[in-house]
């Protein structure tokens, strides 16, 4: 077991262009979520995904953000078009159906628009 | 909809004094709560969990909490703080059943020598 890991860490870019993040979770758990996070503030819920549906998308998830989870294995999270309002901290987390959902998270990746 | 309120978004203590971390939930049916820790620059980490088992639960590194239904409370204590616990602190709520983990506004800890 490696943990949920996020690709890549930290990424600078310049306001209007792409970006997209990758997320391999626990390697048994069927569930992956996506949340931001900005300073100071608490993780805010994105999006869920159990095995390869996307079940719940925020309000927070403009039409400039999608997500992906092709085979339920790893997950893609894009952002077009960005905006410095986009500037967070991006993180990834896996948990498995059974039992008490607990997530656990990766390590994150950091957004920086200029 | 469930939400937690963490009252105090700094608390600072001295190295060896007691840490109490506030936490509040709203919830019309029975949550299971969470408390995550996270250091700078990483991901978050699990302290402990409540899912409708004992009421005192016991987390790492020595942290533990008490759930009261009565009071809606989760509040986080540890007995002796050390410099290393120094970091935010979240507390979390997800109704039983449900999918979402929703989070407080973070206390963030910290601990004078």
């Amino acid at each position: 077991d490696t943990g949920v890991s996020q690709d890549p860490r930290h990424k600078i870019t310049k306001r209007g262009q792409n970006v997209t993040f990758r997320c391999d979770p626990i390697s048994e758990h069927n569930r992956l979520y996506w949340y931001r996070q900005t300073l100071g503030q608490g993780p805010e819920f994105l999006t869920y995904f159990q095995n390869e549906a996307q079940l719940e998308k925020s309000r927070l998830l403009s039409d400039r953000f999608s997500a992906e989870r092709p085979k339920g294995s790893f997950s893609t999270l894009e952002i077009q078009r960005t905006e410095q309002g986009d500037s967070a901290m991006y993180l990834c987390a896996s948990s498995s159906s059974s039992g008490a959902n607990v997530l656990t998270f990766g390590a994150g990746s950091r957004l920086t628009v200029l | 909809a469930q939400s937690v309120t963490q009252l105090g978004s700094h608390v600072s203590v001295s190295e060896g004094a007691l840490v109490l971390l506030r936490c509040n939930y709203s919830s019309s049916v029975p949550p299971y709560l969470f408390w995550y820790v996270q250091y700078p620059n990483q991901g978050l980490q699990l302290l402990l969990k409540y899912t409708s088992a004992a009421t005192l639960v016991k987390g790492i590194n020595g942290f533990e909490a008490e759930f009261k239904k009565s009071e809606t409370s989760f509040h986080l204590t540890k007995p002796s703080a050390h410099m290393s616990d120094a970091a935010e602190y979240f507390c979390a709520v997800i109704i039983q059943g449900a999918q979402k983990l929703v989070f407080g506004q973070g206390t963030r800890l910290t601990i004078n020598p």
